[in-house]
């Protein structure tokens, strides 16, 4: 079975601090990845994407940044957060293919002060 | 993708089957229905999705009207488990990219 494990669960960050965030999927190969945002009262956005190691696609600037070191990890991150940067982050996977089912992650809840 | 309406909050029973529509009278012939549904501070759970013909699962059954303009999940012996926000999602993938734009979705209450 395919599990998804999105890190850390929460942080709570500076203004103007970096930000690294997680995930990994296991049990599947080759998956198409996804990084979803969610500010507070907002709804779902998706930010980014890739179908392959190396390659990450933007889908919204929020001066963040993506990357796919390996077939199973999604990396998201920037070096300087903005209070806006505040919300749920999701990781998610599907199958290659058009219109796969996505399934998401457990979201990690970032706070910037 | 094209647009869906769905209506802001709707209200059941623990042991009731509620009927939770959707309209998306624009849909292309090749997008999917999708539903989910989200409980706070927890990613989106997969529900069902359906092309033409109603589907069923575990989870649920849908019904996809015949010229698909409108569709109802339909969840039977509602438990205060199914309290969440449930959201009808029209979705086509094209390069690699299977995006899943969500809206504000229906919040359903479940009273014990």
């Amino acid at each position: 079975a395919q599990t998804i494990h999105q890190w850390p669960v929460a942080e709570i960050k500076a203004v103007g601090s970096p930000l690294s965030l997680g995930c990994t999927i296991k049990g599947k190969s080759s998956p198409n990845l996804y990084w979803y945002w969610q500010a507070t009262g907002g709804t779902l956005q998706q930010l980014f994407y890739s179908i392959t190691v190396g390659q990450v696609e933007s889908v919204v600037q929020l001066n963040l940044s993506a990357s796919r070191p390996k077939d199973d990890q999604f990396i998201l991150s920037t070096e300087k957060l903005l209070l806006s940067h505040s919300g749920f982050y999701l990781c998610a996977w599907s199958l290659g293919g058009c219109a796969e089912t996505l399934y998401f992650g457990s979201g990690t809840r970032l706070t910037v002060l | 993708d094209a647009k869906t309406t769905q209506p802001d909050s709707m209200e059941s029973t623990e042991g009731e089957t509620v009927h939770l529509p959707c309209s998306h009278a624009t849909i292309s012939g090749n997008e999917y229905i999708y539903w989910y549904r989200q409980v706070p501070l927890q990613g989106p759970e997969y529900v069902t999705h359906g092309l033409q013909q109603n589907t069923t699962n575990s989870m649920a059954f849908l019904a996809i009207a015949s010229d698909r303009k409108s569709s109802t999940l339909i969840l039977t012996h509602v438990s205060l488990r199914d309290a969440a926000v449930y959201h009808c999602i029209l979705r086509v993938g094209t390069g690699g990219n299977n995006k899943l734009t969500f809206g504000q979705g229906t919040v359903l209450s479940v009273i014990p």
